[in-house]
């Protein structure tokens, strides 16, 4: 059993369509991370959230941190080719003093 | 500076014999973590070292594996009497706080057997 759900786990849209990923849990986090993992590479950090209702943007992506901090999205405007990869999330409990990823979605944005 | 490096890039060995995987994490990063990732799959957790304290082995598959981190730093993955099943992308990733801290990744080895 995942600590941490994210869906859809399989995503292929257009180019130039929005799209919105989730990852849920019901445990609250100290911090929620999203990376990115492209083919044959580690994961790269994309950001990561530490308030409960706080969004951050990086470019054409937004991510949210839900009020509870046991949920979180990522929306992705305007896709390009470059967005394709695996998109993870991570959580981490003060509590238990580490970090879990859920399993990821994949994107696939056609050009 | 140097970011996380791990070697073997690639290995390729027999089922039955056994491997070690190495992963250098940046240095003064206190926490240090093993994952597994299967080919299009997301990352299993192994195992996670934290300082001086008991490594948390939940995520170990089976006896077969064993992880030690020397002096805080070096840590060493030993995969014994491979099976096929084993064949994966393994990832090291280091941060500084465990709970709260970014996790650098390495490039990860990816382990063939055949």
């Amino acid at each position: 059993t995942q600590l941490l759900e994210q869906s859809p786990q399989f995503l292929s849209i257009q180019e130039g369509e929005n799209l919105t990923v989730y990852c849920n849990s019901s445990s609250v986090f100290s911090s929620l991370q999203w990376y990115r993992q492209e083919p044959g590479e580690g994961p790269v950090l994309l950001v990561t959230v530490v308030t409960g209702g706080e969004v951050k943007k990086l470019k054409r992506l937004t991510f949210q941190f839900g009020d509870a901090r046991k949920d979180s999205s990522l929306h992705i405007t305007a896709a390009q080719p470059g967005d394709t990869g695996l998109y993870l999330c991570a959580g981490g409990r003060v509590s238990v003093n580490d970090m879990r990823f859920g399993a990821g979605t994949r994107l696939t944005v056609k050009p | 500076g140097a970011g996380v490096s791990q070697s073997p890039s690639n290995k390729v060995t027999e089922k039955g014999k056994d491997v070690e995987l190495r992963c250098d994490p940046i240095s003064g990063h206190t926490a240090l973590y093993w994952y597994r990732q299967s080919l299009g799959q997301g990352l299993e957790f192994l195992i996670y070292f934290q300082g001086n304290s008991a490594p948390d082995k939940s995520g170990l598959p089976s006896d077969r594996f064993s992880a030690e981190r020397t002096g805080g730093s070096v840590s060493t993955l030993t995969i014994q009497r491979t099976q096929q099943e084993d064949s994966a992308v393994y990832l090291c990733a280091s941060s500084f706080l465990a709970a709260r801290g970014e996790q650098y990744f390495g490039p990860g080895t990816r382990l063939t057997v055949t």
